[in-house]
């Protein structure tokens, strides 16, 4: 039981690159979640998934697109790299869609830097 | 909309000193809170939740209470480790699918 995984660990894109970072988990879980960790400011969600075919924006969605063909995967999609997209990011799961009690099992973070 | 706001940091500590760290929000709902740690290179992880008034949370000899009279959920260890170095972030959802709200996160920083 891997958790969740997340790939890559570390990139590095120049302004107007596209790219995606990926998510999985393998626990079953039906809620994912896409955030980003800037200094000072914690995280803050940018996507989220209630199960397979179910996507909805968070709080910072511009710039960012994700699908959720699986219930085990959930990637993130960069359009258009900019230097306002240098983050650590992280990808999230729980085990219900009522999470609201429910513990969120977080990925170790994809740090990413845009020139 | 909602929010939570963590007392800034570093916070520098002996080992064996008491740690506090300061949290308050603001809901429109009727919120779950969380404790995640963060430790160096490392993703986020639960440390302790509370669902409703009164509740207190525990783990790892961390302690913090949902006190909605003050709309705070201080966390407290009563002795740090040099292995509590991390940083800390309060966080609440109110939504049924769980979104979470996080603070800003206090570094910590406990030396031998």
């Amino acid at each position: 039981n891997a958790g969740v995984t997340q790939t890559p660990k570390f990139q590095v894109l120049k302004t107007g690159q596209s790219m995606t970072l990926q998510c999985a988990q393998d626990m079953n879980h039906e809620y994912m979640s896409w955030y980003r960790q800037d200094p000072g400011m914690g995280l803050r969600l940018i996507h989220y998934s209630v199960g397979a075919g179910i996507t909805d924006q968070g709080e910072v969605p511009n710039g960012y697109n994700v699908s959720r063909s699986t219930t085990e995967d959930f990637p993130l999609r960069l359009l258009s790299a900019a230097p306002s997209q240098t983050s650590v990011y992280f990808c999230a799961s729980s085990p219900d869609s009522q999470g609201a009690t429910y513990e969120q099992y977080f990925g170790p973070g994809t740090r990413l830097t845009v020139t | 909309g909602d929010s939570v706001t963590q007392m800034e940091g570093p916070v520098t500590l002996s080992e064996e000193a008491f740690l506090t760290i300061n949290c308050t929000y603001t809901a429109t709902g009727y919120p779950s809170l969380f404790w995640y740690v963060q430790y160096p290179g490392e993703g986020l992880q639960l440390l302790l939740k509370a669902t409703k008034a009164d509740d207190k949370g525990s783990n790892k000899g961390f302690e913090a209470t949902y006190r909605k009279e003050t709309t705070s959920f201080h966390l407290e260890k009563g002795s740090v480790q040099v292995s509590d170095s991390a940083v800390y972030f309060c966080a609440l959802t109110t939504d049924s699918w769980g979104k979470l709200q996080f603070g800003a996160g206090t570094q910590v920083v406990v030396t031998p």
